[in-house]
């Protein structure tokens, strides 16, 4: 079965400043995505970033790239420049491409960014 | 172009009673999910719909809980019969494929609460 770890339940950081959320994984399939959603206090979910198991390059988006590591099974987030916009939950997510289609979620870090 | 969108935004319940909460996926998109968000549980998957194939019915907690999708669209999901424990928001997301490298898009959710 596949599962999700996000070790940090709260996080701070500085305006302005880089900051990276941890997220490893379990899984025996050898397809599967991975994805970073932001949940504001708004209640949406915002897809942020994906990366496939066979992409060779990281993924990047804007400010937010995702440093894939697949032997260590694990995909942090980094937030680079936080503004206090990025105050908010976020949750790691995976979908193995042959199973189950549906995304397996961690149990989120929230994020504090102080002016 | 117009998110996912569901209905009602909110909604308050006796236990006991039957409530259908209603999602609106983005036109074009063949997958079509639900998912719930609780306090104690997080992010669980409910069920999933592709297409015109039968759904993934493997998340639904228990028989009370049913869902279809009309015309490949819009989607209801059914709870008869509600339980405090029932009370969560759930959430519908959509997207252009079951492996779509895009994520799956979120709408607002459905707060549900039984008293």
């Amino acid at each position: 079965a596949q599962k999700i770890t996000q070790t940090q339940p709260g996080m701070f950081v500085q305006e302005k400043e880089a900051v990276t959320l941890d997220c490893t994984y379990d899984t025996s399939d050898q397809s599967y995505g991975l994805f970073w959603y932001k949940q504001p206090s708004s209640g949406e979910m915002i897809f942020l970033i994906y990366q496939g198991s066979y992409d060779e390059q990281n993924a990047t988006e804007g400010r937010y790239s995702l440093n894939f590591q697949k032997a260590r099974k694990s995909a942090n987030l980094v937030i680079s420049a936080s503004q206090l916009g990025d105050s908010a939950m976020y949750f790691c997510a995976m979908r193995e491409d042959t199973g189950r289609r549906a995304l397996t979620f961690g149990s989120g870090t929230r994020l504090q960014v102080q002016p | 172009g117009a998110g996912v969108s569901q209905s009602p935004s909110n909604k308050v319940t006796e236990k006991g009673k039957d409530v259908e909460l209603r999602c609106d996926p983005i036109s074009g998109h063949t997958a079509l999910y639900w998912y719930r968000q609780s306090l104690g549980q997080g992010l669980e998957f409910l069920i999933y719909f592709q297409g015109n194939s039968a759904p993934d019915k493997s998340g639904l907690p228990s028989d009370r809980f049913s869902a279809e999708r009309t015309g490949g669209s819009v989607s209801t999901l059914t709870i008869q019969r509600t339980q405090q424990e029932d009370s969560a928001v759930y959430l519908c997301a959509s997207s252009l494929g079951r492996t779509s490298g895009k994520g799956q898009y979120f709408g607002p959710g459905t707060r549900l609460t039984v008293t």
